[in-house]
């Protein structure tokens, strides 16, 4: 069972460096969707697709924030122009269509900014 | 905006017992799913048991079981035999209705620690 892979789990990078980060659901999901998590706090919803249309994105998600799903399979999140404040886990998760359908985690992508 | 509340950063459990962790949230929806999410140190988030609000049955899966308090808006897990393994942090989340985006909201999670 391959489950949601995500690359490269830690990143290291100076403030203003560009960043992107890779993101590979279950083969059969529709949907995928990016978090981003800081300490102690639970993950907050940044942006999703379905297949290769992003239908939602968060407020979170500023402008040097882009996130494409070119061909409905993997995906890439990628931060311009770094700040301090970037600094998090950025989680991705991938579902089925379906109201009830749960989303399954990858492992993560950690951003340190120095 | 639907918020989740999670009153308890950390609990402890000693291994065999019992433990509840606590779950509030606010909606203005009458149809929605909650979940709760197990995260250990350094790995990936795990759903461990969701239910749907049109259901009245409490969800089971094992050892961990829910009470689903509608009217209250109240979504408690309960980890019955606690083991070493359940140690990790523990999300709980909410989602809206069929036909919104489907993103998840989690609250803020509690830390679960098992002693031996």
């Amino acid at each position: 069972d391959t489950g949601v892979s995500q690359d490269p789990r830690h990143k290291i990078t100076k403030r203003g460096q560009n960043v992107t980060f890779r993101c590979d659901p279950i083969s059969e999901h529709n949907r995928l969707y990016w978090y981003r998590q800081t300490l102690g706090q639970g993950p907050e919803f940044l942006t999703y697709f379905q297949n290769e249309a992003q239908l939602e994105k968060s407020r979170l998600l500023s402008d040097r924030f882009s996130a494409e799903r070119p061909k409905g399979s993997f995906s890439t999140l990628e931060i311009q122009r770094t700040e301090q404040g970037d600094s998090a886990m950025y989680l991705c998760a991938s579902s089925s269509i379906g109201t009830n359908q749960p989303q399954h985690f990858g492992d993560g992508t950690r951003l340190s900014i120095l | 905006a639907q918020t989740v509340t999670q009153s308890q950063p950390e609990m402890s459990v000693q291994e065999a017992e019992t433990v509840t962790l606590s779950c509030t949230y606010d909606t203005s929806e009458s149809d929605y799913y909650l979940f709760w999410y197990k995260q250990p140190p350094s790995r990936q988030m795990i759903l461990v048991i969701r239910q749907e609000a049109y259901k009245q049955q409490n969800a089971t899966e094992n050892r961990f079981s829910v009470n689903f308090q509608k009217a209250a808006k109240s979504f408690s897990l309960k980890i019955s035999d606690s083991q070493l393994g359940d140690a990790a942090m523990y999300f709980c989340a909410y989602r809206g209705p069929g036909g919104s985006q489907g993103n998840l909201i989690f609250g803020k999670g509690t830390k679960l620690s098992v002693k031996p």
